[in-house]
């Protein structure tokens, strides 16, 4: 079984200051991990992901996050939020081998204060 | 370009009517997945299907059903609308990348049952 633990559903940071959300996962087998994006009235959109290799992963608009098998995290960082990142944002696992369903977490919202 | 798409993007229904909300998509994708978007529980999992004529119960399949008689569309039948159904409803289709499954999601359908 595998599931995700998002800690916080809601996160409000200055813009311009540091964006950090929260993400712990649990499986049995070495996970894929994922962040999506969601905006208002829109789909998700992959953001970033971690599969293999290097265990700190970038995405798009800045954002990154670093695979802790030690600590079982996936935490997504930015280092100065801007307005436009205001968003709802759902991390997500998967196994490997293969597996093709994904498990979401139930999702942070971002508030980006002026 | 190829896209997933959803329709109709918003529904009303009344109680005990029976609803289909399609879902569209030209990637040629075999998986296709229906999700449910509530707060607090994220998403979750109604009905998947890895290829035509095959279908599997996600975690939350009871009242819902779906058909897959081509590869491109993938149909979500409410058989008879609950309000305990009104939700956002999210299709993803999912393709193979380097080893992993990567989904695509299509913009949501908001459904109301009065």
């Amino acid at each position: 079984a595998q599931s995700v633990t998002q800690l916080g559903s809601h996160v409000s940071v200055s813009e311009g200051a540091l964006v950090l959300l929260r993400c712990n996962y649990s499986s049995s087998v070495p996970p894929y991990l994922f962040w999506y994006v969601q905006y208002p009235n829109q789909g998700l959109q992959l953001l970033l992901k971690y599969t293999t290799g290097a265990t700190l992963v970038k995405g798009i608009n800045g954002f990154e996050a670093e695979f802790k098998k030690s600590e079982t995290s996936f935490h997504l960082t930015k280092p100065s939020a801007h307005m436009s990142d205001a968003a709802e944002y759902f991390c997500a696992v998967s196994r490997s081998g293969g597996y093709q369903k994904v498990t979401f977490g139930t999702g942070t919202k971002l508030q980006v204060i002026p | 370009d190829a896209e997933i798409t959803q329709s109709p993007r918003h529904k009303i229904t009344e109680t005990g009517r029976q609803v289909t909300l399609a879902c569209h998509q030209t990637w040629n994708h075999n998986n296709m997945f229906w999700y449910r978007q509530d707060l607090g529980h994220g998403l979750r999992l109604i009905h998947y299907s890895y290829g035509v004529q095959d279908t599997n119960k996600g975690e939350v399949s009871d009242g819902y059903s779906v058909s897959r008689s081509n590869t491109e569309d993938l149909p979500l039948t409410l058989e008879s609308a609950a309000s305990s159904q009104t939700s956002v409803y999210f299709c993803a289709s999912s393709a193979r990348i380097a080893g992993h499954y990567e989904q695509y999601f299509g913009p949501g359908t908001r459904l109301t049952v009065t």
